[in-house]
């Protein structure tokens, strides 16, 4: 059974990085899916943040491409996020999730829990 | 890019029947096959519901269906049970290799 956990820090400070590791127990994260990052803004709707394909190739919100890094290990089985320079609008439920079908950019098939992270002084 | 046009809410009787709409552009919803559906219950991991359009996961049930024609895509869900009251999001593949989300819909089941 495949599972995704996200984990770090609950609160980070204005103007620092926020960075999220999601361990992925039950598959290979060398295999051949899309893996990507969603949050959630209290009260707001879901937003795409960015995927990463096996291979390593990265695909990245425009909004916030000039701040993401999303990468792989593979020796962890980790997937990680890395988002610069926060504000308060950063502050959101943050899940890692699998894309399917595998080679494809299409949906999301599981997902973790989420984790809640926010941005304040 | 901008988000893909949810209606905030609809609402419908447990039996009756529902439509959600997707509306966005021919650069994604109308330019690929690649729309997927999502059902979240606030709190919880949102659930894929439909992806590639029209195709539904092992285990969900086939009260879900996905259509498209042009760039809107809707979800209808029949038969509604007290269970489907949640939030449904769509999301596209896009023109610019990109993902994009629906703002939302709130389902309530009167």
């Amino acid at each position: 059974q495949v599972q995704l956990q996200e984990s770090g820090p609950g609160l980070v400070k204005p103007s620092e990085t926020l960075s999220l590791t999601c361990t992925v127990s039950g598959y290979s994260i060398s295999s051949v899916y899309y893996w990507g990052w969603i949050r959630q803004p209290p009260g707001k709707g879901l937003e795409w943040i960015g995927s990463i394909y096996h291979s390593g190739s990265t695909y990245y919100n425009p909004s916030l491409k000039s701040r993401v890094t999303i990468s792989v290990d593979t020796s962890k089985n980790q997937l990680s996020l890395k988002l610069s320079s926060v504000t308060a609008a950063d502050t959101a439920v943050y899940f890692c999730a699998r894309g399917a079908p595998p080679g494809t950019l299409d949906g999301f098939d599981i997902w973790g829990q989420g984790t809640m992270v926010t941005v304040s002084s | 890019q901008s988000a893909l046009t949810q209606p905030a809410s609809v609402s419908g009787s447990p039996g009756q029947s529902i439509t959600i709409s997707c509306t966005g552009t021919g650069s994604d919803v109308g330019g690929y096959h690649y729309v997927s559906w999502y059902q979240h219950h606030p709190g919880k991991a949102p659930k894929l519901m439909i992806y590639g359009v029209s195709n539904r996961p092992s285990g969900v049930s086939n009260r879900f269906s996905g259509s498209k024609s042009g760039n809107t895509a809707s979800l209808t869900i029949s038969g509604l049970q007290a269970e489907d009251e949640a939030d449904y999001y769509c999301s596209s593949y896009t023109s610019s290799s990109t993902l994009v989300f629906g703002g939302g819909t709130k389902l309530t089941v009167l």
